[in-house]
């Protein structure tokens, strides 16, 4: 079974530029969230992907989007970069998105630097 | 307020020790609790999860929650230095059809042999 992979594993860009970051979900996992973890923080919720919908959200603005691939892979894009950005970007797959326990296996990081 | 506060520590103990971790919240939708481990430039590994109050045992992990008091804790009996990582707590709560997780700051770990 394959886990949870991220690329690329690091990443620096300046302000104003745009980023993408991607993810291959786990074997059999149709949910994808992503988290953003600033250095000596827990991660925090940016949005999750079920069925390629988006459906929740976190405190994160509108230059903060992602998509969802019929093969349940996923990316986060984010424009306007700003130098808060910083920080480990961290996906996180699952068997389902809804009303149930199911565990989030996460993958290694994107640690974005914006300069 | 956060709605999980965690001490980040450092937390620093001799090889053998039993380590007591803890977070509170303020929350009391929340319906599940977790406890991640992150050694440094990795993703976080679920421990352990719970569902209601009491202990579940794993091991050398002990995993205890309080919901009347919103209290959440992790024991490691007989730690080891590879027990060195940032430890997290982590809980959730199903909102609009989806489930998300909202982690402590996380308490950094060091057993020394």
């Amino acid at each position: 079974e394959t886990g949870v992979t991220q690329s690329p594993t690091h990443l620096i860009k300046t302000r104003g530029q745009q980023v993408t970051l991607r993810c291959s979900s786990q074997s059999g996992h149709n949910t994808v969230s992503w988290y953003q973890q600033a250095l000596g923080q827990g991660p925090q919720f940016i949005f999750q992907y079920y069925r390629e919908e988006e459906n929740g959200r976190g405190n994160f603005p509108p230059r903060f989007s992602g998509l969802q691939f019929p093969n349940y892979s996923s990316e986060l894009n984010v424009n306007a970069l700003e130098l808060d950005d910083s920080a480990l970007y961290l996906c996180a797959s699952s068997r389902t998105g809804g009303f149930s326990y199911n565990e989030q296996f996460f993958g290694p990081g994107t640690r974005l630097t914006v300069l | 307020q956060k709605e999980v506060e965690q001490d980040p520590g450092p937390l620093s103990v001799p090889e053998g020790a039993i380590v007591s971790l803890n977070c509170t919240y303020s929350n009391s939708a929340f319906q599940y609790f977790m406890w991640y481990r992150q050694y440094s430039r990795k993703g976080p590994e679920l421990l352990m999860y719970t569902y209601s109050s009491g202990n579940k045992e794993d091991g050398r992990f002990t995993a205890q929650v309080d919901k009347s008091s919103k209290y959440i804790s992790l024991f490691i009996r007989d730690s080891q230095p590879s027990d060195s990582a940032t430890y997290l707590c982590a809980m959730s709560k199903f909102s609009g059809g989806y489930n998300k997780l909202i982690f402590g700051a996380g308490t950094r770990l060091a057993v020394h042999p």
